[in-house]
């Protein structure tokens, strides 16, 4: 069955330092994948997606995600964390080669120290 | 409106009661989900309704679970004789047409069964 790990359940990081938060999927082919961020009191929102063509996507808020086919790894990554990126983000990948039905990661939380 | 609108946004009953929980998508989203967020996890397909096709109920865990949508419109998602275990946030998001893939959730229904 298809899944996505999200190795990092919390992750803490000073104001202005760099972020990479990891993501592996299951699936043979090559998915459609999304990141989406949760902040409190509010729903989810979408970051970026890949469909398909360059393996490097920009997303919103600064952020970015390579898609490593040989890793089956979809990371997003920010050169510059601020304040209000704390939040709960989520990797998710289309169920069964579409994007309709999502299967979610467990979420990894992200706190930032000023 | 504006955005996905859930109600209500807290629920608490006792087990073995039923619970309806609504969804109002965006105004012209053909496409409607439902997804479940237990504490600390990330989020379950339930169900998916795309226009006048047969709904995806794969994701429904029981036959306690049931989902109905007004055409284009209001979805509700009604439990019966609620579980413990049903306690989560339940999640709703739609989207546009068949080729806009991004979904807008709502902030969900964080029903309590005590």
């Amino acid at each position: 069955a298809q899944s996505v790990t999200q190795p990092d359940i919390h992750i803490t990081v000073s104001e202005g330092a760099s972020l990479e938060l990891r993501c592996n999927y299951s699936y043979g082919a090559t998915p459609y994948l999304f990141w989406y961020v949760q902040s409190p009191g509010q729903g989810l929102q979408l970051l970026l997606k890949y469909f398909s063509g360059d393996t490097l996507v920009q997303g919103i808020k600064g952020f970015e995600a390579e898609f490593k086919r040989s890793q089956s790894s979809f990371n997003l990554r920010k050169p510059s964390v601020h304040w209000s990126d704390a939040a709960e983000y989520f990797c998710a990948v289309g169920a069964d080669g579409g994007y309709n039905k999502l299967i979610f990661g467990a979420g990894t939380r992200l706190a930032v120290h000023p | 409106g504006a955005g996905v609108s859930q109600s209500p946004s807290n629920k608490v009953t006792e087990k073995g009661k039923d619970v309806e929980l609504r969804c109002d998508p965006i105004s012209g989203h053909t496409a409607l989900y439902w997804y479940r967020q237990r504490l600390g996890q990330g989020l379950e397909f339930l169900i998916y309704f795309q226009g006048n096709s047969a709904p995806d109920k794969s994701g429904l865990p029981s036959d306690r679970f049931s989902a109905e949508r007004t055409g284009e419109s209001v979805s509700t998602l009604t439990i019966q004789r609620t579980q413990q275990e049903d306690s989560a946030v339940y999640l709703c998001a739609s989207s546009g047409n068949p080729g806009n893939t991004e979904a807008f959730f709502g902030q969900g229904t964080r029903l309590t069964v005590v």
